[in-house]
């Protein structure tokens, strides 16, 4: 089992409408989340972090927790062409030092079509 | 401000020669990461240093890789010698926080390593 996984997609959605990009991770104690987004050749772009149960938004974007099922989600409404890109989930496995690595998902590509 | 900086962008190297990869953090960014993505695979952690000391290199795949930060400023991962199998893209990142809480990294552009 990967300790981050997500659907690679592409996951194709009409210009206007609700993109749904999900995570799950295997670590219980892993306490901060994040959603990157990479253009093609680009670095990744942080857009959203999350370290407590529930929702935060942030513009169009809303990142959703669930520790308890140890699910993490990214919500962009009114999906723009240019938000087309291969969203990243990221895992940081608790405080400190010696934990600070992020672990990565695969990451899912999304398509927003016009 | 200056972003990540990593050199170079591109390096084709035949397989056994050496190559060295740098990588300028945000100034003041005492964390300085390095990562790697392999064709068709997640981004994976190689290292952490904090300053000049390496506080996680649990991700290094092998004594072929060596990473320093002289200085606690830039940072070089050299692969000597390299192997087909270390073809992929070398992400750099910083961040300003020393490990409390859900810091920012910001990542460089990656340097794209093709050993042939």
């Amino acid at each position: 089992q990967k300790e981050v996984e997500q659907n690679s997609g592409p996951l194709s959605v009409p210009e206007g409408a609700i993109a749904s990009l999900n995570c799950t991770y295997s670590d219980r104690g892993s306490q901060s989340f994040f959603w990157y987004r990479q253009y093609s050749g680009k670095s990744p772009e942080l857009i959203m972090f999350i370290y407590s149960n529930g929702d935060k938004e942030d513009g169009r974007f809303t990142a959703q927790l669930n520790k308890a099922s140890q699910y993490v989600s990214l919500l962009i409404r009114d999906s723009q062409p240019s938000d087309s890109a291969t969203y990243l989930c990221a895992v940081k496995a608790g405080y400190g030092g010696a934990t600070n690595k992020l672990i990565f998902g695969t990451g899912t590509l999304l398509a927003v079509q016009p | 401000e200056a972003g990540v900086t990593q050199f170079p962008s591109h390096s084709v190297i035949e397989k056994g020669q050496t190559v060295t990869l740098r990588c300028d953090p945000i100034s003041g960014h005492d964390n300085l990461y390095w990562y790697r993505r392999v064709m068709g695979k997640e981004i994976k952690f190689l290292l952490h240093f904090v300053k000049e000391s390496k506080q996680d290199e649990s991700g290094m795949p092998n004594n072929r890789f060596l990473a320093e930060r002289t200085g606690g400023t830039y940072s070089t991962l050299k692969v000597q010698p390299a192997e087909l199998e270390d073809s992929g893209v070398y992400f750099c990142a910083s961040s300003p926080d020393p490990g409390q809480g859900a810091s920012e990294a910001f990542f460089g552009q990656g340097t794209r390593l093709t050993v042939v």
